[in-house]
């Protein structure tokens, strides 16, 4: 089956540490997306990529890095430069076509900095 | 400046009722896109329905309708027939401009809890 797969569903992080989150996806979608959640909140976008090679910083960019190396994954990494990063993580993929295309969600990796 | 507004933090609503969730907007732009989600407590986002800008019509999926006014920038999400499935974390979003690859921005979200 087509989807969007994270890994960890759940990640520990000390102060000080890069921890880095994966996002693979096989629905052959071009643009992918980070976005972080914070409780009783919506989803802020970090960075997204509408090509290999390339991302684009979101809203909330500092303390995050990207790559795009291949379609398929779009890793993130929360380095020790993000003040305050226990969040819920989603990445997201969306098809080349119109605007109305919507975006497919993987199930999320939960951050949390003991 | 705030984008996606969603002014009800939490909502009740008895079983087999309707509800009607909020959602009001902010964009210039002529061509944009609205989307609702759903997030179960499991964390996933569940994509519910689309309106475009220029839609003549109010999208409709299943038990879900969306009532768009675009004069008052308003897409409010109506669940018919509350179903107990129905509790979760609900979304209104916003895609700006003409492409798939324009980046979509969300809002606050409503908590719905539907009670037997």
């Amino acid at each position: 089956d087509g989807g969007i797969t994270q890994s960890p569903k759940y990640l520990f992080r000390k102060e000080g540490q890069n921890v880095t989150l994966s996002c693979e996806q096989n629905l052959n979608h071009d643009a992918m997306y980070w976005y972080r959640q914070d409780p009783g909140q919506g989803l802020r976008l970090i960075y997204y990529s509408q090509i290999v090679n390339d991302f684009q910083k979101g809203d909330i960019a500092e303390g995050y890095s990207v790559s795009r190396e291949k379609k398929e994954s779009f890793p993130l990494t929360v380095t020790s430069a993000q003040k305050n990063p226990t969040a819920f993580y989603l990445c997201a993929s969306t098809q080349i076509r119109d605007r109305r295309s919507e975006a497919f969600f993987g199930q999320g990796t939960r951050l949390t900095v003991v | 400046a705030q984008k996606i507004t969603q002014t009800q933090p939490g909502m009740f609503v008895q079983e087999k009722e309707a509800v009607t969730l909020d959602c009001t907007y902010d964009t210039s732009d002529q061509s944009y896109g609205l989307f609702w989600y759903k997030q179960p407590s499991s964390g996933e986002m569940i994509f519910l329905i689309y309106q475009g800008s220029y839609d003549e019509q109010n999208a409709t999926e299943g038990r879900y309708s969306l009532n768009f006014q675009k004069a008052r920038k308003s897409a409010n999400l109506v669940i018919s027939a509350s179903q107990l499935g129905d509790s979760a974390m609900y979304f209104c979003a916003m895609r700006e401009g003409e492409t798939s690859y324009d980046k979509v921005i969300f809002g606050p979200g409503t908590s719905l809890s539907v009670i037997p």
